[in-house]
């Protein structure tokens, strides 16, 4: 079955530690993305990717990373720089183009102990 | 930049009601396309539907139905004979120039 994947479902971290979210799509779509929501929110974007090799800041980068090593995943990571980072993350992807949906993942809920 | 506005932050119904939620987006572009996801309780996104600027004729989907005004530059979503798996996270969106965004959302609580 095609699809996106997030792992873990449900994250702790004690502050000051990075910790990856993991982000894979089977689905042969072009561009990946990283969206953040905390509650009652919509969704904030944190970076997005249109080609392998390559990615582009969001409305909030501040405190995050990404790689795209690989058309199928887009894995960020929450660094101690983030000052707020527990929230709902949600990973999506979609054929290039304005015409297309997203597709997303289950997401991770990422806490800070 | 384009912008969507959801006015309605919670709405509360009982079964069987109808209901509409309201989506308004701003756009200097002629060519872009608007879309509406549910976001259950389980937290994943699910697409619903997507309309492009050129095409405004309404769609009827089951109980789904929607209406894409450009005069009031408004993309409405209404629910007929509202079930209790109805009660979600209703989102908007607008896509242009390879940039999607998405409203505030609107919670729907269906009460049986």
């Amino acid at each position: 079955d095609g699809g996106i994947t997030q792992s873990p479902k449900y994250l702790f971290r004690k502050e000051g530690q990075n910790v990856t979210l993991s982000c894979e799509q089977n689905l042969n779509h072009d561009a990946m993305y990283w969206y953040r929501q905390d509650p009652g929110q919509g969704l904030r974007l944190i970076y997005y990717s249109q080609i392998v090799n390559d990615f582009q800041k969001g409305d909030i980068a501040e405190g995050y990373s990404v790689s795209r090593e690989k058309k199928e995943s887009f894995p960020l990571t929450v660094t101690s720089a983030q000052k707020n980072p527990t929230a709902f993350y949600l990973c999506a992807s979609q054929f290039a183009g304005d015409a297309y949906e997203q597709f997303f993942g289950p997401g991770t809920r990422l806490t800070v102990l | 930049a384009q912008k969507v506005t959801q006015a309605q932050t919670e709405i509360s119904v009982v079964e069987k009601e109808d209901v509409t939620l309201d989506c308004v987006y701003e756009t200097r572009d002629t060519t872009y396309y608007l879309f509406w996801y549910k976001q259950p309780p389980s937290g994943e996104l699910v697409f619903l539907i997507r309309r492009n600027s050129f095409d405004e004729q309404n769609e009827i989907s089951g109980r789904y139905s929607w209406n894409f005004q450009k005069s009031t530059s408004s993309f409405n979503f209404t629910i007929t004979a509202s079930q209790v798996v109805d009660s979600a996270v209703y989102f908007c969106a607008l896509s242009e120039a390879n940039d999607m965004r998405f409203g505030a959302g609107t919670r729907l609580t269906v009460k049986p």
